[in-house]
């Protein structure tokens, strides 16, 4: 089955950037989106189809995926995105999830 | 705006059936797929598997024995039955839109079940 890797934690100084990464193999044929998710509520889509981003979402945020790497880049990070951050894609009509990212914010 | 609410218990005794029904307002369910998931404490995210509005469904493989997604188009509502449950079926559960390729463009604010005697 398709698995997607991501770093436990990456941590960033407030005002800088961000990047999460998500690992899989040949990723970059696949459509990937990415979700936020803040303690206590529900995940909220930030980037579909690799560099879209939902109406909202500021353009801090941008997305990209090449070869075995999907990125999700947080430009001058704020205290407000520290969150938990999952990368998805569809694998044979299923949905696999990353493991998630932690973010914190300095 | 689209909405989706789940509803349905929130303590379900092991062995037993966990019933969800996801609501959805300001679109209709027709025309698009409709997906459940679920996050254990502490834990990430595990997707349960997805219905067309015209019925069809595909279900994660290890939950696919104990999974049934249902669909009534009238009430605007798809439901989650999940059988025989243990502890491990503690989680929040979230329903969503989104089918193959697509996003989870909208969801829930999900609902917390516990299995437990």
């Amino acid at each position: 089955s398709y698995e997607l890797t991501q770093p436990l934690s990456v941590s960033v100084a407030l005002g800088q950037t961000a990047k999460i990464t998500c690992g899989g193999n040949n990723i970059g044929s696949k459509n990937v989106h990415w979700y936020q998710q803040k303690p206590g509520q529900a995940p909220v889509l930030v980037m579909y189809r690799d560099s879209h981003r939902p109406s909202g979402i500021p353009e801090r945020f941008s997305g990209s995926n090449s070869g075995n790497t999907a990125t999700l880049t947080i430009s001058r990070a704020q205290a407000g995105d520290e969150a938990d951050y999952y990368c998805q894609v569809w694998d044979s009509r299923t949905v696999v999830f990353g493991g998630g990212t932690r973010l914190t914010v300095l | 705006q689209v909405q989706l609410q789940e509803s349905g218990p929130g303590l379900v005794k092991p062995s037993e059936t966990l019933s969800l029904t996801c609501t959805v307002s300001g679109a209709s369910i027709s025309g698009y797929y409709w997906s459940w998931f679920r996050q254990p404490p502490g834990k990430g995210l595990e997707w349960i598997g997805y219905i067309y509005y015209s019925g069809s469904t595909n279900y994660n493989p290890s939950l696919k024995s104990r999974v049934t997604i249902s669909v009534d188009t009238p009430k605007n509502q798809f439901s989650l039955s999940l059988t025989s449950v243990t502890a491990a079926d503690t989680a929040v559960y979230y329903c969503a839109r989104g089918g193959p390729g697509d996003p989870l463009d909208y969801g829930g604010q999900g609902t917390l079940v516990t299995v437990s005697s």
